[in-house]
């Protein structure tokens, strides 16, 4: 079964400074992983997605996130956050177990506060 | 614009009283999942549905169960609440089963119980 770490649960930025939020997954096969973000009291929002090809794949409100095999990493970037940018994000590995059904994994989540 | 849609937004209900929350679609995908989401915790897959066929996780508890009348609708009911499942439920839906497919949440529905 797939899984997903997400090793820091509160990260601290200041506006205008540049942002890397950690993800490690763990799964036999190549994986499909997911950003998502979450405001408070609100649903998901995809911010990007990995399949295949390129390893650096860019999503929606200037983030960026690269897959690195070798250290099983999906680490999202962004060169200069917003206030606005203060949320909750999600890494998700999502599965296709050969004609199996599954949802997504998600890891336990990343709050993202911005300081003035 | 196509979406998914979540009623209520927010629903209390008493200890031991069946409660059911709702989702629909307008994107026609052929999945609809519902997720419990805790406190503090990532969401977590409860079932979903492919078209009519339904796929129970392992260790959703008796509790919960779903019906699917339709592509549009899914219901999520819990028949008699605990205190331990005040959280907020997601519905997110997407075309296919295969793993890259994205998923697209609805808002959430927050349940309390009282």
């Amino acid at each position: 079964a797939q899984s997903v770490t997400q090793p820091d649960i509160h990260i601290t930025v200041s506006e205008g400074a540049s942002l890397e939020l950690r993800c490690n997954y763990s799964y036999g096969a190549t994986p499909y992983l997911f950003w998502y973000v979450q405001s408070p009291g609100q649903g998901l929002q995809l911010l990007l997605k990995y399949f295949s090809g390129d390893t650096l794949v860019q999503g929606i409100k200037g983030f960026e996130a690269e897959f690195k095999r070798s250290q099983s990493s999906f680490n999202l970037r962004k060169p200069s956050v917003h206030w606005s940018d203060a949320a909750e994000y999600f890494c998700a590995v999502g599965a296709w177990e050969g004609g199996g059904a599954d949802g997504l994994t998600f890891g336990k989540g990343t709050h993202l506060i911005i300081q003035p | 614009d196509a979406m998914v849609i979540q009623n209520p937004r927010y629903q209390v209900t008493q200890f031991g009283k069946p409660v059911t929350l709702s989702c629909s679609q307008t994107l026609n995908h052929n999945v609809m999942y519902w997720y419990q989401q805790k406190s503090s915790q990532a969401p977590k897959l409860l079932f979903h549905y492919y078209d009519k066929d339904f796929n129970n996780e392992a260790d959703t508890p008796d509790n919960f169960q779903s019906r699917r009348p339709n592509t549009s609708f899914c219901f999520l009911d819990i028949r008699s609440p605990g205190l331990g499942d005040a959280a907020m439920y997601l519905c997110a839906t997407s075309r296919d089963l295969r793993g890259g497919n994205e998923q697209f949440f609805g808002p959430g529905t927050r349940l309390t119980v009282l």
